[in-house]
């Protein structure tokens, strides 16, 4: 079974950084790229950033380029995601997720709030 | 990039009933479009992916369409485990942009 588990969440100031991880069991980590996807309270979806398998290929939304930063380790089977220069609208609930360009496998989320 | 816009932004439906659920892209996107479940406390759930292919063990009930710009959902014989909040996602380009969702609630 696919598992995918968040963790690093919390209350931060703005300005302030985090960084967020993502375990991943119940498959071959190292063949499939990883996204993050974000969720501020009583909004959609918003995906933030890709990773590809080897690292290569990296992409972000224009809402995060140049505060995020997204990695991975393969031996680890864990996901990333650095977060610099916070802001209010952070704040969300954060979702490492399994890609087929669409986001077959979910976590369960870890919340980031971002508040002074 | 890509606005997705979903319709209606809620939709009341009765047990039993067929609840028709609209996403419109405002480029095409060719077939490169998701749909999401979501109920409250959860994360998306994907349902169909490539317009209309349903995930292994997603009911026949739920059934997706369309191409290019226009796409829609179909649940026919609404059970009481359907209300929830559906969203679509296109996955033509970057960056990957979803709908603002469609409430389907209990009328």
């Amino acid at each position: 079974e696919v598992q995918l588990v968040e963790s690093g969440g919390g209350l931060v100031q703005p300005g302030g950084s985090l960084r967020l991880s993502c375990a991943a069991s119940g498959f071959t980590f190292r063949t499939y790229s990883m996204n993050w996807v974000r969720q501020a309270p009583g909004k959609g979806p918003e995906w933030i950033s890709y990773i590809g398998v080897r690292s290569a290929t990296i992409h972000y939304g224009d809402s995060v380029k140049g505060r995020f930063t997204i990695s991975r380790d393969n031996f680890k089977s864990s996901l990333y995601l650095q977060m610099n220069s916070l802001r209010v609208e952070d704040t969300a609930v954060y979702y490492c997720a399994r890609d087929l360009h669409y986001f077959d496998s979910w976590g369960l989320g870890t919340l980031v709030t971002v508040s002074s | 990039e890509i606005i997705m816009t979903q319709s209606p932004a809620t939709l009341s439906v009765s047990p039993g009933e067929r609840a028709t659920l609209s996403c419109r892209a405002s480029q095409p996107v060719s077939s490169n479009l998701a749909w999401y479940q979501q109920k409250p406390g959860q994360a998306p759930r994907l349902l169909i992916y490539t317009a209309s292919t349903r995930v292994t063990g997603v009911p026949a009930r739920f059934s997706g369409s369309g191409s290019g710009t226009d796409f829609t959902l179909t649940i026919n014989n609404l059970q009481f485990e359907d209300f929830a909040i559906y969203y679509c996602q296109h996955y033509n380009n970057w960056p990957l942009t979803f709908g603002q969702g469609t409430k389907v609630d209990f009328k």
